[in-house]
């Protein structure tokens, strides 16, 4: 069936420093991919999607390539700062959204 | 342009009781789906409402149940309030017929079952 696997975390980085969160998953067909985010007490805000392969999603200054000869999509940004501290979701679309379990990122200044 | 809309913020029930949860899709959208997110997990597919009528559902009991209105508006009902029922519930809207879907999620009501 369809899934989505993340990396586990948390993931504890310096500000200034390189983040990827790995992402997979399993599907038939060409599924939209997405990454969310979702802040302290919040719901999911939309980070960045893809629709078809080889698209780069950015946003805020995180990427994301969708491979299907990898079936990856891989979260990406070269410095992370204290604010981009939250979990992360990747999800791909079947006509209703399926979630990874979510990747914890602290940012320490 | 007012998002997806969800009430209450946060709920308390004990358990066997019912709960009714509210949600007001973004203006221009026609589809809702609803998710539970359990705490340190990721959301969970419940259901899916389009032209009043479930159309997908996801591995949930028959305790959850849903409901769409003539202007789009969704409710979700769980009866018999289980412990494990405590979690975040998010509602999601887009619009039914373009692909690829733009999806927009809630901010959630945090369900506490006691």
């Amino acid at each position: 069936g369809n899934s989505v696997t993340q990396m586990e975390g948390p993931v504890t980085l310096s500000e200034e420093a390189f983040l990827t969160i790995n992402c997979t998953y399993t599907a038939t067909g060409y599924p939209s991919l997405f990454w969310y985010v979702q802040y302290p007490g919040e719901g999911l805000q939309l980070l960045l999607k893809a629709t078809k392969a080889d698209d780069k999603g950015s946003n805020k200054g995180f990427e994301a390539t969708y491979r299907k000869e990898t079936t990856s999509f891989h979260l990406e940004k070269g410095s992370v700062q204290v604010s981009d501290s939250a979990v992360y979701f990747c999800a791909l679309d079947t006509d209703k959204l399926i979630f990874g379990t979510g990747t914890r990122l602290q940012v320490f200044p | 342009d007012a998002g997806v809309t969800q009430s209450p913020t946060h709920l308390i029930k004990t358990r066997g009781q019912q709960v009714t949860l509210r949600c007001s899709p973004k203006s221009g959208h026609d589809t809702v789906s609803w998710y539970q997110q359990a705490l340190g997990q990721g959301p969970q597919f419940i259901f899916q409402y389009y032209e009043e009528e479930e159309r997908q559902r996801g591995n949930f009991p028959d305790r959850f149940s849903g409901h769409q209105f003539p202007n789009y508006s969704s409710e979700l009902n769980v009866n018999a309030l289980l412990l494990g029922d405590s979690a975040l519930y998010l509602c999601a809207s887009r619009w039914g017929s373009q692909k690829p879907y733009g999806y927009t999620f809630g901010s959630g009501t945090r369900l506490t079952v006691v």
